[in-house]
């Protein structure tokens, strides 16, 4: 079974610029969650998707970020503009359904904002 | 705000010490606690998902203990080898939501 996908795995922009990541979760599987990790913290939910229907997005910092899941498959977020404080890895997780312990994770995509 | 906590937050050991952490959450509302594994340029691997009090998990050198009336679990590793060189997150899931709050990892090396 593949995996959870995500791209790019490493970018590195200057502050007030955008940027895009994106998430192809396990195939069937309902729920999607983007994390923040920022270095020496745990990760921290951003949003949280049930097929394509924000479940939780309180604390994602909507002045700036934005998530989709248009057809409830992948996903795509972004940042606009960019802060030094963004710098850190973005993970994405699925799992099966909203009700299901198990999540599994991408490998992240780590941002350096210069 | 849930308060989920780990230490150390890092740890040096020599292959073949053996070596454990804690997580501590809160002991109210709990609903299941989770043990993940994260490799450098991996993706975090789960580990065990704990959920009785009194649970004790095992996979192959490293298990892990369950206190939800205290709010602790303890992640033990017998016998290091380099390859658990990772950091190790504990995540809490509460009755009253159903997402994950992590702690901060514990990030262990292990020297050959």
């Amino acid at each position: 079974e593949a995996g959870v996908a995500q791209s790019p795995r490493y970018k590195i922009i200057e502050k007030r610029q955008s940027v895009a990541f994106w998430c192809n979760p396990i195939s069937g599987h309902a729920t999607l969650y983007w994390y923040q990790q920022i270095l020496g913290q745990g990760p921290k939910l951003l949003i949280q998707f049930q097929n394509n229907g924000v479940v939780d997005d309180s604390q994602l910092p909507k002045d700036r970020f934005s998530a989709e899941r248009l057809k409830g498959v992948d996903s795509t977020l972004k940042i606009q503009p960019a802060k030094l404080e963004d710098s850190a890895v973005y993970l994405c997780a699925s799992s099966l359904d909203i009700r299901y312990y198990e999540q599994y994770f991408g490998p992240g995509t780590r941002l350096t904002v210069t | 705000i849930l308060n989920v906590e780990q230490s150390p937050q890092s740890l040096h050991v020599q292959e073949g010490d053996s070596t454990n952490f804690t997580c501590s959450f809160p002991s109210s509302n709990f609903y299941a606690l989770h043990w993940y594994r994260w490799e450098t340029a991996k993706s975090p691997e789960a580990l065990f998902v704990m959920t009785l009090n009194g649970d004790e998990k095992k996979k192959g050198r490293i298990s892990a203990t369950l206190n939800t009336k205290e709010g602790y679990s303890y992640l033990y590793i017998k016998g290091s080898q380099p390859e658990d060189s990772a950091t190790y997150l504990c995540a809490f899931r509460s009755r009253a939501g159903n997402m994950l709050t992590f702690g901060g990892g514990t990030r262990l090396m292990v020297k050959p």
